[in-house]
């Protein structure tokens, strides 16, 4: 069965240090990956999908199928960027399947 | 555009007591997700439904929670009778055609049981 484990439930880095959410997965085929953000009394949201190759808010993630990882990235993390991130898959088979979240504080 | 608006926004009830959310998705979107999200844990699927039929209901418990989406746009989710364990957030999300097109979350209506 599909599953997707955020091994951290918070992480707290400085204003202006890089950030990196780790995410795993386990699919044997080729799923499609994506990450979700909820800020504080918002929604959740799609932040971004590996499809796409883009870089939404300065945030990156790379799809590595060989360590079956898709982590995201931020070189130089920002107060407005604490929130809850979820990482998701989709399969084909199943609708989206979510990790449990890591909630990111950004300290000034 | 206007959003994924569920209600109610907060519900307490007792155990073994009924309830119901509702959802109303974006327009024009086909598919319509109800997940439930347990403090401290990510979103789980509960049901899916393209249009007015339901693509996948597996994870949803039968012997006590129900959906419809009766003519394919508005959306109920029920629970009869509550329990403990179903404390939790409810989601509603909707997407233009299922599958890895984007979701777009309600606010969600927060369950507390007592």
């Amino acid at each position: 069965a599909q599953r997707v484990t955020q091994p951290e439930k918070l992480l707290s880095v400085f204003k202006g240090a890089p950030v990196e959410l780790k995410c795993n997965y386990s699919y044997s085929g080729s799923p499609e990956l994506f990450w979700y953000v909820q800020y504080s009394r918002q929604r959740l949201q799609l932040l971004l999908r590996h499809i796409s190759r883009e870089s939404i808010k300065g945030f990156t993630a790379d799809l590595n199928k060989g360590e079956t990882s898709f982590h995201l990235k931020k070189p130089f993390a920002q107060e407005e960027d604490s929130a809850m991130y979820y990482c998701a898959l989709y399969s084909g088979n199943t609708p989206l399947v979510f990790g449990k979240g890591t909630r990111l504080s950004v300290i000034a | 555009e206007a959003g994924v608006a569920q209600s109610p926004r907060y519900k307490i009830i007792e155990k073994r007591q009924s309830v119901a959310f509702w959802c109303n998705p974006i327009s024009g979107h086909a598919t319509l997700y109800w997940y439930q999200q347990i403090l401290g844990q990510g979103p789980k699927l509960l049901i899916q439904f393209q249009n007015n039929g339901v693509v996948d209901d597996s994870q949803l418990p039968k012997d006590r929670f129900s959906a419809e989406r009766l003519k394919g746009v508005d959306s109920t989710l029920k629970i009869q009778p509550a329990k403990l364990e179903d404390s939790a957030v409810y989601l509603c999300a909707s997407s233009a055609k299922g599958g890895s097109t984007e979701a777009f979350f309600g606010q969600g209506t927060r369950l507390t049981v007592v």
